[in-house]
């Protein structure tokens, strides 16, 4: 079945580690993008993508980078220099960029102790 | 910039109707999207509205009204499982910006 496919579901971490959370879909989606959800404050664009070997930042890009080598894969990496990584971050991917309709995937809960 | 306003809770018995409401000011609209989010899961896609009027699907509804910068949900006969958040999000057609989301209306259905 053709979805997208976030990992790990739950990841811990110490503070001061990089952690890379995987995002792959098989929709043949020209577009992906990454948000972050907290309590009470929805869903917050991070970096998106709407071709191979291109990004562009979102609203809260600081602390985090990302790549898109192959059309069905944009990992996100979380770096030392994000102050808050605690957070549910969600992958999604659209067919024509921009079109609205996202597909999710189920999510990357990150923990930092 | 965008703006997008919805409430952040809303209680409902089952079996009722409720109406949840979205205001948003932004600088170009090409859409207004609706997605039901359950607890510790993805959004799932419900409406898309790009002209003024009534969407309807199901026990499901969106109204919309460009004019007004305003959308509604409207969810009838309202089951347990309806228990969920309710995310309001619009495209804006100035520049290739992606959906903007608005902060969620949390709904509890009680019996």
């Amino acid at each position: 079945d053709g979805g997208i496919t976030q990992s790990p579901k739950y990841l811990f971490r110490k503070e001061g580690q990089n952690v890379t959370l995987s995002c792959e879909q098989n929709l043949n989606h020209d577009a992906m993008y990454w948000y972050r959800q907290d309590p009470g404050q929805g869903l917050r664009l991070i970096y998106y993508s709407q071709i191979v070997n291109d990004f562009q930042k979102g609203d809260i890009a600081e602390g985090y980078s990302v790549s898109r080598e192959k059309k069905e894969s944009f990992p996100l990496t979380v770096t030392s220099a994000q102050k808050n990584p605690t957070a549910f971050y969600l992958c999604a991917s659209s067919k024509v960029r921009h079109t609205g309709e996202l597909f999710f995937g189920e999510g990357s809960r990150l923990t930092v102790l | 910039g965008q703006n997008i306003d919805q409430p952040t809770e809303m209680t409902a018995t089952e079996g009722a109707i409720v109406q949840i409401n979205c205001t948003y000011q932004t600088s170009g609209f090409n859409g207004l999207f609706w997605y039901q989010q359950h607890a510790g899961e993805a959004p799932t896609f419900l409406s898309y509205n790009v002209l003024d009027g009534l969407e309807e699907k199901g026990r499901f509804s969106s109204f919309l009204s460009r004019s007004k910068g305003y959308s509604y949900l409207l969810l009838k006969e309202l089951q347990m499982k309806d228990s969920a958040s309710y995310l309001c999000a619009v495209r804006d057609n100035s520049g290739n910006t992606p959906l903007v989301f608005g902060k969620g209306t949390r709904l509890s259905v009680i019996a």
